[in-house]
């Protein structure tokens, strides 16, 4: 059964610092989604990693993929108040079925 | 922009009733998804569909079914509401493995 785990799950930071979000899966799966959800909203997809080694950046948020290692992270870099909200990861474990499965979700506060 | 609508953003329901959320898509995807979303639990998913009339279980099926009966819509059916149903659904729609488009979401409370 694949399993799904985030950390940190809480992550309070100043603005201005950098931080990372780690993604780690169970079994073996070349895609891998990052979400972004805001307080009583859904969710709005931020990457699709689609092999090993790729690397995606928007802004402030860079992700990067290790099928190897089943590692992704999400970078931070010089945080600011609008990036607070809850990222999830997700991985679709079998070519084809679509089933991903999800982290648990990190919950980031950015304080001014 | 891919639109993914459902039925309501807020429900209130009393056990034992049978509960209906609708969803529906705009981009005429094959795949249609309803998820659940608990604290500290993610997102799980409860049924899926790969094309009109077809459905299959996901993690949690237990308590729910669907329905497809056309293309743009996928129904999700609580037939005796229960108050562990009481959640956050999210329902998604997506082609082939890129990336799914996800519905506002409708929190349900059952009492």
């Amino acid at each position: 059964e694949l399993k799904v785990e985030q950390n940190p799950l809480f992550l309070s930071m100043q603005e201005g610092k950098n931080y990372t979000i780690y993604c780690n899966y169970s079994t073996t799966s070349d895609r891998l989604y990052w979400y972004r959800q805001d307080p009583g909203k859904s969710l709005e997809s931020l990457f699709v990693l689609l092999s090993n080694g790729a690397v995606k950046q928007e802004g402030r948020l860079m992700a990067s993929l290790d099928t190897k290692a089943r590692l992704s992270t999400l970078h931070i870099t010089a945080a600011v108040h609008d990036l607070s909200a809850t990222y999830f990861c997700a991985v679709d474990p079998i070519q084809g079925a679509q089933k991903l499965v999800f982290g648990q979700g990190t919950r980031l506060t950015i304080n001014p | 922009d891919v639109k993914v609508t459902q039925s309501s953003r807020y429900l209130v329901k009393r056990t034992g009733e049978k509960v209906f959320l609708e969803c529906v898509q705009d981009m005429d995807h094959e795949n249609m998804f309803w998820y659940r979303q608990d604290p500290g639990l993610g997102l799980r998913l409860i049924y899926f569909s790969y094309d009109v009339k077809m459905k299959e279980k996901g993690d949690i099926p237990e308590g729910y079914s669907v329905s497809r009966e056309k293309k743009e819509r996928f129904s999700l059916i609580l037939e005796s509401a229960s108050t562990n149903q009481t959640s956050m659904y999210l329902c998604a729609s997506s082609s082939s493995r890129e990336r799914k488009y996800f519905g506002p979401g409708t929190r349900l409370t059952v009492t």
